[in-house]
């Protein structure tokens, strides 16, 4: 069974553009989470999906980042514009749809976003 | 708010001795999960351990046990007989409780590990 998948795997960009990253979680789990680590700083939430919808974005920074889920599958994570601080590690993570904090969360690789 | 604190930035330990990584947490749920995660220098992170906050035993996973004192609010990683592929940094992570529907983790600063040969 394949893993949870996060393309690019790494991206340097520009102050002021845009950036997609895209996360693929393991077939089948309804929840899906972003997650950054930001300037060796511990690993901060952004938000949450169940199936297509946000069950949480509490921890999402500023409007300037926007998460989607179309279909209830795969996700993106756009930033625009990228400022330097945006610079970091983003995890996605993804469980199986259960009600209980006992399950897992199987994570990415990451995509090491570096913003100049 | 959930809180967790891993106090050691950075751990020696000689290769074949067993080491403990400290993690406290603070929530006033009474139900959650516990987790450690290992993340070497690849980036990935690897699920290494869960403890339920109503288990009687503290969970054990081939050489990582977790030594689990709820009174304390601690939930340290034991890694015993330690390996030069045990050198990594390492998370403890909380869940959210049972009303949040499977909810986001919330995470120490974490510990890196250096297993001197």
């Amino acid at each position: 069974e394949a893993g949870v998948t996060q393309f690019p795997s790494h991206s340097v960009i520009e102050k002021g553009q845009t950036v997609t990253l895209r996360c693929d979680p393991i077939s089948g789990h309804d929840n899906l989470y972003w997650y950054r680590r930001v300037m060796g700083k511990e690993i901060k939430f952004l938000l949450h999906f169940v199936k297509e919808s946000k069950q949480d974005e509490s921890g999402m920074p500023n409007n300037r980042f926007l998460a989607e889920r179309t279909g209830g599958t795969y996700s993106t994570l756009k930033v625009q514009p990228a400022e330097l601080e945006d610079s970091g590690v983003y995890f996605c993570a993804s469980s199986p749809r259960r009600n209980i904090p006992t399950y897992e969360q199987y994570f990415g690789p990451g995509t090491r976003l570096t913003v100049t | 708010a959930q809180k967790i604190t891993q106090t050691q930035p950075g751990m020696f330990v000689q290769e074949k001795e067993a080491v403990t990584l400290d993690c406290t947490y603070d929530t006033s749920d009474p139900s959650y999960g516990l987790f450690w995660y290992k993340q070497p220098s690849s980036g990935e992170m690897i699920f290494l351990i869960y403890q339920g906050s109503y288990d009687q035993q503290n969970a054990t996973e081939g050489r990582y046990s977790l030594n689990f004192q709820k009174a304390r609010k601690s939930a340290n990683l034991v890694i015993s007989a330690s390996q030069l592929g045990d050198s990594a940094m390492y998370f403890c992570a909380m869940r959210d409780p049972l009303n949040t529907n499977a909810g986001k983790s919330t995470f120490g600063d974490g510990t890196t590990l250096t297993v001197k040969p």
